[in-house]
């Protein structure tokens, strides 16, 4: 079984600044990893996904992730972050045998101050 | 784009209620998917469908059961509604197992009083 922590709940953060998410994971077998954006009243949108290969993945609005195996970490970050970007942010990973079975992390709200 | 339809995104019912969520995919995926979001908690799999007719228990199934006649459609159903399933629901579906990525519908609300 695997499952995924995120170690903060909430970051706020001003406006331009650089900022990071994190994700942690545990699984016995081979997995996929996630993050998704969740914008207020909406669904979740997918930001970028790792499957294999490199090991830094670009997503969609100028984040990215990097997978960690050793660390079993995939934190996502962002060099520049606009108020646009204040939303909830979930982790997410599955087993690479059950890719369709997705488990969540418990959510970070990132806080973008003017 | 891929659009996860879910028909009634607020809802307030009573104690006891017999509840519906729908939630309607037009890409003719395999797989859909029924989870609950709470805050703290983040989201957790209700029931999942990978055929028509076809379905299997999630995480937490208690007090849940779905349907799913066609394969666009995929049904909740509470069958007596209680207060402590006060929650956001969030249908999803996944075109194939190989593809990975699961679409998301916006969301309902649903208040039981």
């Amino acid at each position: 079984a695997q499952s995924v922590t995120q170690l903060d709940s909430q970051v706020p953060v001003f406006e331009e600044a650089p900022v990071e998410l994190r994700c942690n994971y545990s699984s016995s077998v081979s997995v996929y990893l996630f993050w998704y954006v969740q914008y207020p009243n909406q669904g979740l949108q997918l930001l970028l996904k790792y499957l294999s290969g490199s090991t830094l993945v670009k997503g969609i609005n100028g984040f990215e992730a990097e997978f960690n195996k050793s660390q079993t970490s995939f934190h996502l970050r962002k060099p520049s972050v606009h108020i646009s970007d204040t939303a909830e942010y979930f982790c997410a990973v599955s087993g690479a045998d059950s890719s369709y079975k997705l488990i969540f992390g418990s959510g970070t709200r990132l806080l973008v101050r003017p | 784009d891929v659009k996860v339809t879910q028909s009634s995104r607020y809802l307030v019912k009573r104690t006891g209620e017999k509840v519906f969520l729908e939630c309607v995919q037009d890409m003719d995926h395999e797989n859909m998917f029924w989870y609950r979001q709470d805050p703290g908690l983040g989201l957790r799999l209700i029931y999942f469908s990978y055929d028509v007719k076809m379905k299997e228990k999630g995480d937490i199934p208690e007090g849940y059961s779905v349907s799913r006649e066609k394969k666009e459609r995929f049904s909740l159903i509470l069958e007596s509604a209680s207060t402590n399933q006060t929650s956001m629901y969030l249908c999803a579906s996944l075109r194939d197992r190989a593809r990975n990525t699961i679409y998301f519908g916006e969301g309902s609300w649903l208040t039981v009083v």
